[in-house]
């Protein structure tokens, strides 16, 4: 089956500054990779997803990135804000169309 | 639009008692899932159905058992419950496999 890493586990940015976190994936025929935010007490929230016929997708202030040969995506968060403080989880689906959650990053936004 | 509801929110059990936590969704999806989440973990796949009448096994699937019967409801049983259970569930529904999961508000469970 899928297996999805997820680095770094936790994160500290301070406020403005940009934050990455990596997801590395092992079956090549997966071809849907969204990112996942979590606040305290909440059910996880899509930010943002991309499929795999494009490298990169952006809206506003967060990115995902995909190198399908390295089998690697990457959630990139600018000008970062307390709000962005939760944790993220990356998502792999293999070729039968079991989902995979990457572990979690715990992002902190220190003012 | 309510999208994902589940009850109950919290509940304490006993050992070797048994409940059901229900889970209903109102956007006609086909998919829908269970998972569990330790504190300070990660999201753990105990069931899922890509239909009614369609049921698979998860990561985690001892101790649990699911129906769905409907479209809109995927109830998860737990049967003699155990400590080990405790934990945060949470219940999801996609209409595509590959696609958006809309994830409930969680039921928090406690077996002691």
């Amino acid at each position: 089956g899928e297996n999805v890493e997820q680095h770094p586990s936790t994160l500290s940015v301070q406020e403005g500054d940009s934050a990455v976190i990596k997801c590395t994936y092992s079956d090549s025929a997966s071809n849907y990779f969204p990112w996942y935010k979590q606040e305290l007490g909440k059910g996880p929230q899509l930010i943002i997803d991309i499929r795999s016929n494009v490298g990169e997708k952006k809206d506003q202030r967060i990115a995902v990135t995909l190198n399908k040969t390295a089998k690697h995506f990457s959630l990139h968060i600018t000008e970062t804000q307390p709000e962005d403080s939760a944790v993220y989880f990356c998502l792999s689906t293999d070729s039968w169309g079991k989902l995979q959650f990457g572990a979690g990053t715990q992002v902190v936004v220190t003012p | 639009n309510a999208g994902v509801t589940q009850t109950p929110k919290f509940r304490i059990l006993k050992i070797g008692q048994s409940m059901t936590l229900q889970c209903t969704q109102d956007m006609n999806h086909n998919y829908m899932y269970w998972y569990r989440q330790d504190p300070g973990m990660g999201l753990k796949l105990i069931y899922y159905s890509v239909g009614a009448g369609i049921t698979d096994k998860g990561e985690v699937p001892n101790g649990y058992n699911v129906s769905r019967s409907t479209t809109e409801d995927f109830p998860l049983r737990l049967e003699l419950a155990a400590p080990s259970q405790t934990s945060v569930y949470f219940c999801a529904s996609s209409s595509q496999g590959a696609g958006e999961l809309f994830f409930g508000e969680g039921s928090r469970l406690t077996v002691l």
